[in-house]
């Protein structure tokens, strides 16, 4: 089965925290592709990156880092000094090649308190 | 670069009654997406196309709900007629897709948030 799943629903965390959103998939494919999406109130689901199975190295941008680990199949997203204008859903998504098709987790709804 | 379009943002109407929503995608993108989201929810496909042929309607309810795109560029989805838990919010997405070199990175629209009263 193919499955996302982002098992904290929301975070609160003051301004300047650092703060980590899980995402965790199920999948059997070996070519595969995961993205996490920010979804501000405005509504349109914003792409901040794709990874692909091939490639464990972890990433960073700017106050953003993401960490692959296929040992535990998650895929986890974690902002730095967080700020106000990082309040927003996140979304996870499993891309599989068997099928080419996009499956989304059901989002962390994240709120930075000033 | 332009981004997807969508139109109308927000529409409310009456159970029963008809919709329909325009997506125009990323210029030169030949895969287009239809997703909807309904509250508190990941968005969930409905139909995907490259270029003017489907590619997966599997979980759209045909019963209703209608998409095409005629000439491969804009699209539009249709519900006729509505029902109550169609409120949602309905993606738009597009992506490149350059033959041999995998599925490409899906960029959404703003939606198109419908409130079926």
């Amino acid at each position: 089965a193919q499955k996302v799943t982002q098992a904290q629903t929301e975070i609160s965390v003051v301004e300047k925290e650092d703060v980590t959103l899980d995402c965790v998939y199920e999948t059997r494919d070996t070519t595969y592709y995961l993205f996490w999406y920010k979804q501000p109130p405005s509504g349109e689901l914003v792409f901040l990156i794709r990874r692909n199975s091939f490639d464990e190295q972890n990433e960073i941008s700017g106050r953003y880092s993401w960490n692959f680990q296929k040992s535990t199949s998650s895929f986890n997203f974690t902002i730095t000094a967080s700020q106000v204008v990082d309040s927003a859903v996140y979304f996870c998504a499993l891309l599989y090649s068997s099928a080419s098709k996009i499956i989304f987790g059901s989002g962390t709804r994240l709120s930075i308190r000033p | 670069e332009a981004g997807v379009a969508q139109s109308p943002r927000y529409k409310i109407i009456e159970k029963r009654q008809s919709v329909a929503f325009w997506c125009n995608p990323i210029s030169g993108h030949a895969t287009l997406y239809w997703y909807q989201q309904i509250l508190g929810q990941g968005p969930k496909l409905l139909i995907q196309f490259q270029n003017n042929g489907v590619v997966d309607d599997s979980q759209l309810p045909k019963d209703r709900f209608s998409a095409e795109r005629l000439k491969g560029v804009d699209s539009t989805l249709k519900i006729q007629p509505a029902k109550l838990e169609d409120s949602a919010v309905y993606l738009c997405a597009s992506s490149l897709d350059i033959p041999g070199r995998g599925t490409d990175t899906q960029y959404f629209g703003p939606g198109t948030r419908l409130t079926v009263l």
